[in-house]
């Protein structure tokens, strides 16, 4: 069965902090994809990046970057430069193909405080 | 491009009655998923439909749910015999199987509470 675990329950930093959140998971299948996912205090789960199991490349986008090592299953998530309205639950997903469908496996998920 | 929507946002219910929630996907999607939240945790797969076909069920989902996409455009889910144990947040998903590697975008949820 296809798990994440994302070890970090709650993080506070100050804004302008570099931040890290950790994803590690565990899969027998060869294909897959991994998601990060925020989740503000209203609750809709807002998508913010996908990616390819075959496609390492650590990506960039804005103040965020996600580094995927496919050696130690992490697909870690940082922030640079954190602002308050970076708070949020952030979730780490994994793609499960079951018959045709994807569905989800998520995380815990990491409560993130920015203060000022 | 409308995401997707559900309805209602929140419910309040006694123990023991029936509650029936709606999802609409963004337009187009042919596939619909349907997920539950508890508090600190997570969201759990429950089901999903490809157009109007229910593929695929979890074991979380007791014979007291059934979901429906009669039309394969909405979807409901209904809990009949509503329990305190059902109290969560649902959640809904689209996606389309013509993009590579589904991407799912969420609903803002219908929070259920079951006193």
């Amino acid at each position: 069965a296809q798990k994440v675990t994302q070890a970090q329950t709650e993080i506070s930093v100050v804004e302008k902090e570099d931040v890290t959140l950790d994803c590690v998971y565990e899969t027998r299948d060869t294909t897959y994809y991994l998601f990060w996912y925020k989740q503000p205090p209203s609750g809709e789960l807002v998508f913010l990046i996908r990616r390819n199991s075959f496609d390492e490349q650590n990506e960039i986008s804005g103040r965020y970057s996600w580094n995927f090592q496919k050696s130690t299953s992490s697909f870690n998530f940082t922030i640079t430069a954190s602002q308050v309205v970076d708070s949020a639950v952030y979730f780490c997903a994994l793609s499960e193909n079951t018959g045709g469908g994807n569905k989800l496996t998520f995380g815990t998920g990491t409560q993130l405080k920015v203060e000022l | 491009d409308t995401g997707v929507s559900q309805d209602p946002r929140h419910k309040i219910t006694k123990r023991g009655q029936n509650v029936t929630f709606r999802c609409d996907p963004i337009s187009e999607h042919n596939r619909l998923y349907w997920y539950r939240q508890t508090l600190g945790q997570g969201p759990e797969f429950l089901t999903y439909f490809q157009n109007e076909a229910q593929l695929e069920k979890s074991r979380l989902l007791s014979d007291r749910f059934s979901a429906e996409r009669p039309k394969g455009s909405f979807s409901t889910l209904e809990i009949q015999r509503t329990e305190q144990g059902d109290s969560a947040m649902y959640l809904c998903a689209s996606t389309t199987t013509r993009a590579t590697g589904e991407t799912q975008y969420f609903g803002p949820g219908t929070r259920l509470l079951v006193l």
